[in-house]
């Protein structure tokens, strides 16, 4: 298996446009994670999926966070508009039950 | 607020001198995993520790858990500059499968 897959791996963009971030989970496993790492904040947990569906959002900092996960295969991570203060490396990790995380490597978002 | 608390925040040390990382936390968790991330990459796995009072070893690395399970402990003896990174604690709650990262210890090994 490939690992986990993010793309794209950079990301520049102008404040208030929208950003999309996208991963690819390792087949097979049932728990998708959105983290994202700052030096000030460190590593936080954005949001999680368990089968597809999203189990804990609480991580997400605003409205203008959203994620999906279609299907086992793909979940994507948007923000519109998107700001300054967002600009950070997004991580996906996926996982199996009971089991280590697998991340990829990373999305650094550049909001101008 | 974090759940997980590391200490130091930062270790810059000298080829072939011994080092701890502490990883504290109030809550009990079910198991505790070390993560080291080198620049441009994820976090990757080191170990899980999963019973209270644990002591694992990966070559020049020993991973212990706390006897109540809210602590660990990463002790590398004769550092490398190989060992150079981000080491991360990250505890999975009982019952639940969302990992929580420590805010973790940015470690340099001086050749």
């Amino acid at each position: 298996d490939a690992g986990v897959i993010q793309s794209p791996r950079h990301e520049v963009t102008e404040m208030g446009q929208e950003v999309t971030l996208r991963c690819k989970p390792i087949s097979g496993h049932d728990y998708l994670f959105w983290y994202r790492q700052t030096m000030m904040r460190g590593l936080e947990l954005l949001i999680y999926f368990n089968n597809n569906v999203p189990i804990d959002d609480s991580g997400m900092p605003e409205d203008r966070f959203s994620a999906k996960m279609p299907n086992a295969s793909f979940s994507t991570l948007k923000i519109q508009p998107s700001e300054p203060r967002d600009s950070a490396v997004y991580f996906c990790a996926t996982k199996l039950s009971g089991t280590e995380a697998f991340f990829g490597q990373g999305t650094r978002l550049t909001v101008v | 607020t974090q759940l997980l608390e590391q200490s130091p925040q930062f270790l810059s040390i000298q080829e072939g001198e011994n080092l701890t990382v502490y990883c504290n936390s109030s809550s009990v968790f079910s198991s505790l995993q070390w993560y080291r991330q080198e620049p441009g990459e994820g976090p990757v796995l080191l170990v899980t520790v999963v019973t209270g009072g644990e002591v694992k070893k990966l070559k020049r690395l020993t991973f212990q858990f706390g006897d109540a399970r809210k602590d660990s402990s990463l002790h590398i003896t004769a550092a490398q500059p190989g060992d150079t990174g981000l080491y991360l604690c990250a505890g999975d709650r009982t019952g639940a499968n969302n990992l929580f990262f420590g805010t973790g210890t940015r470690l340099t090994v001086i050749p």
